[in-house]
């Protein structure tokens, strides 16, 4: 059992190129979440999906894109990367989106921005 | 919006000594309070969660937490560390705002056990 797959696990880019982070998961769950953990940060959420079909922002939204391809996968956009993006980002998943709900995490990606 | 905050980025212990990590929550309503743990190169996976049922709450690994109302705490503690314990800790506390819910985490708590 995969539980949450990201790919990949790490990259670097350039200030201004484009990337999306892939991030599926085999449990069934209706609820994805995307964070970044910065050094002395936490985490801190990114973006949301409470169902298929839905997304809404997080905290840290600004410069970041969503999609909630399927029940399964939710990927993560960044249109013109900037070195303030260079993070660890992690990909996670929730059987329903509530409050008390166990998440499930994938290992991350670690990216650079140079 | 609820918050938790976690006292002291770095705890250094030795093997065998007692480990506390702590954690203040901010919340007007009863809350939803996690502690994670994240091993080097890894996700986070959940230790122990409160909702309310019981204030001494027993997780994985031998840790358990004790949700005190009156000082607003939800502290993390193990009577005796193993090396394998060497990790960041997270407490976080369950939040829901317009009918969605999110989770919102502390700046974590690196834990260091020597020999």
């Amino acid at each position: 059992n995969a539980g949450v797959t990201q790919t990949p696990k790490f990259q670097v880019l350039k200030t201004g190129q484009s990337m999306t982070l892939q991030c599926a998961q085999d449990m069934n769950h209706n609820s994805m979440y995307w964070y970044r953990q910065d050094p002395g940060m936490g985490l801190r959420l990114i973006y949301y999906s409470a169902s298929e079909g839905t997304t809404d922002k997080g905290e840290v939204p600004n410069g970041y894109n969503v999609s909630r391809l399927n029940k399964r996968e939710f990927s993560l956009r960044l249109e013109s990367a900037a070195p303030s993006q260079t993070s660890v980002y992690f990909c996670a998943s929730s059987e329903q989106n509530r409050i008390g709900e166990k998440l499930f995490f994938g290992s991350g990606t670690q990216l650079s921005v140079l | 919006a609820q918050s938790v905050t976690q006292l002291g980025s770095h705890v250094s212990v030795s093997e065998g000594a007692l480990v506390l990590l702590r954690c203040n929550y901010s919340s007007s309503v009863p809350p939803y309070l996690f502690w994670y743990v994240q091993y080097p190169n890894q996700g986070l996976q959940l230790l122990l969660k409160y909702t309310s049922a019981a204030t001494l709450v027993k997780g994985i690994n031998g840790f358990e937490a004790e949700f005190k109302k009156s000082e607003t705490s939800f502290h993390l503690t193990k009577p005796s560390a193993h090396m394998s314990d060497a990790a960041e800790y997270f407490c976080a506390v369950s939040d829901q705002d317009s009918g969605y819910s999110t989770l919102t985490f502390g700046k974590g708590t690196m834990l260091l056990v020597s020999p």
